[in-house]
Order: C-alpha cells, then sequence, then structure tokens
C-alpha cells in the first residue's frame, strides 16, 4: 500500500504558487520524500527529494516539517504546463537493495489561466 | 541527447500469450527500471536492472521477468497474459542505480482481451 495521502485534486491560478500537501506520517528515519509528477500521455517526471531538510532546484521547493510526518511541494509561479498529477511518494534511498518504490493516485493539479 | 525510448507504444494481444516490451535508456544510462500502471493499482515498480544483472524486484508473479543486454537496453517479457495484465509499462532509466533521478520513457500500452 501506498504510505502517502494526498488530495485528490486541487487548482491553482497561473502565476500564483502552487503548494501540494502530502501526509506520510508513517515514514521511517532511512526514508526520503520524492515528488514526481505525470503530465497525461507522458512517462513520470522527478521533480525534487528530501530527508528532513528543506530542499530546492529550479522546479520547485520541498518543505518538509520538523517531525517529517508531512510535506509540501511549492511550484512557485505555476504556469498552464504545471497541469500534471503530482505523485509524493516514500522510499529508501535509491540503490538500496530493499528500495520498492509504490505510487499512490497522485494530487490532479489543474492551472487556470 | 535522445530520451528513453521504448517500444512498441500500443500492443493489444489476448489470454494466454506472452508479450516482450523492450525499452532504450538514454545514452550513457546503466540503470533501467520498469512499472507498472493502472487505474486501479497506481504505479507499481516491477523491477530494476544495472550492468545486465537484477538488482532490486517488486511484488510481481514469476510471469513478468526481465533482462538486460550489454548496452543497457532492456526488455521485460510477461508469459500467459491475464486480463488484469492490461497497464501502461514504463521504463525509466539513470546514469546508475544511485541516481535519483530518472528519466522516464512514453510507456507501451498492453491490451489484453
Amino acid at each position: 500500500d501506498a504510505k502517502t495521502t494526498q488530495p485528490p485534486s486541487m487548482d491553482c491560478a497561473e502565476g500564483r504558487a502552487a503548494n501540494l500537501p502530502c501526509n506520510h506520517s508513517t515514514i521511517s528515519g532511512n526514508e526520503y520524500v520524492y515528488w514526481y509528477r505525470q503530465i497525461h500521455s507522458q512517462g513520470p517526471q522527478y521533480i525534487i527529494h528530501g530527508l528532513k531538510n528543506n530542499e530546492t532546484n529550479e522546479m520547485a521547493s520541498l518543505i518538509i516539517t520538523e517531525d517529517r510526518k508531512s510535506s509540501t511541494l511549492i511550484l512557485p509561479h505555476a504556469t498552464l504546463r504545471d497541469t500534471a498529477v503530482y505523485y509524493c511518494i516514500v522510499r529508501v534511498e535509491r540503490g538500496t537493495s530493499y528500495d520498492k518504490v509504490i505510487f499512490g493516485p497522485g494530487t490532479s493539479l489543474s492551472v487556470i489561466p | 541527447k535522445a530520451g528513453v525510448t521504448q517500444t512498441p507504444r500500443y500492443l493489444i494481444k489476448t489470454r494466454g500469450q506472452q508479450v516482450t516490451l523492450s525499452c532504450s535508456p538514454i545514452s550513457g544510462h546503466r540503470s533501467v527500471s520498469w512499472y507498472q500502471q493502472t487505474p486501479g493499482q497506481g504505479l507499481q515498480f516491477l523491477f530494476e536492472y544495472f550492468s545486465e544483472t537484477q538488482r532490486n524486484k517488486g511484488n510481481f508473479p514469476g510471469r513478468f521477468s526481465g533482462r538486460q543486454f550489454s548496452n543497457s537496453r532492456s526488455e521485460m517479457n510477461v508469459s500467459t497474459l491475464e486480463l488484469g495484465d492490461s497497464a501502461l509499462y514504463l521504463c525509466a532509466s539513470s546514469l546508475d542505480f544511485t541516481y535519483n533521478e530518472q528519466f522516464f520513457g512514453p510507456g507501451t500500452r498492453l491490451t489484453v482481451l
């Protein structure tokens, strides 16, 4: 079973920040939070990941609560091309032999003009 | 640089048949992972190959198998197809099994009648 819960859908106005929440209350100490997105008819795309510190890259920011039981993916200035299904998953770091990633249903983000 | 390519893009088979799907990773990438995506179960990990060796395997029956060639290209095989095997099969490549950023292909849509 997926170890994360996300809202099934969200809307965001174009140009505004999109804040996508994720709950992972049973996360283990050696598990990371990863975010991917899947645009219709394409394969998933890696966005960002983190362990306990906040992370930022050219695509997004990841805010992880101090107790690590939840996180938020922030797209600072959403565009229409950000309309996609966003998956939050927890997994041990890549390279570990017992890394058996499971994706949940994700959040369908619609960016509205 | 060309992305991950998967062939064929669409396939229709009947129950009891077997099928082979192909994945060519990004040039220089040596790790290839396979995933199954269905509306009911979401995206599930099948297996991962690196340097022609299976490093990790998800919770799928033995009818699902794979291999990787010396040029890093990978194939997956499903024998004795069942209706429930109808899905989008995605392949992802990365430089090696420790790299977090995986690049997904467009997938092969398999329909079992």
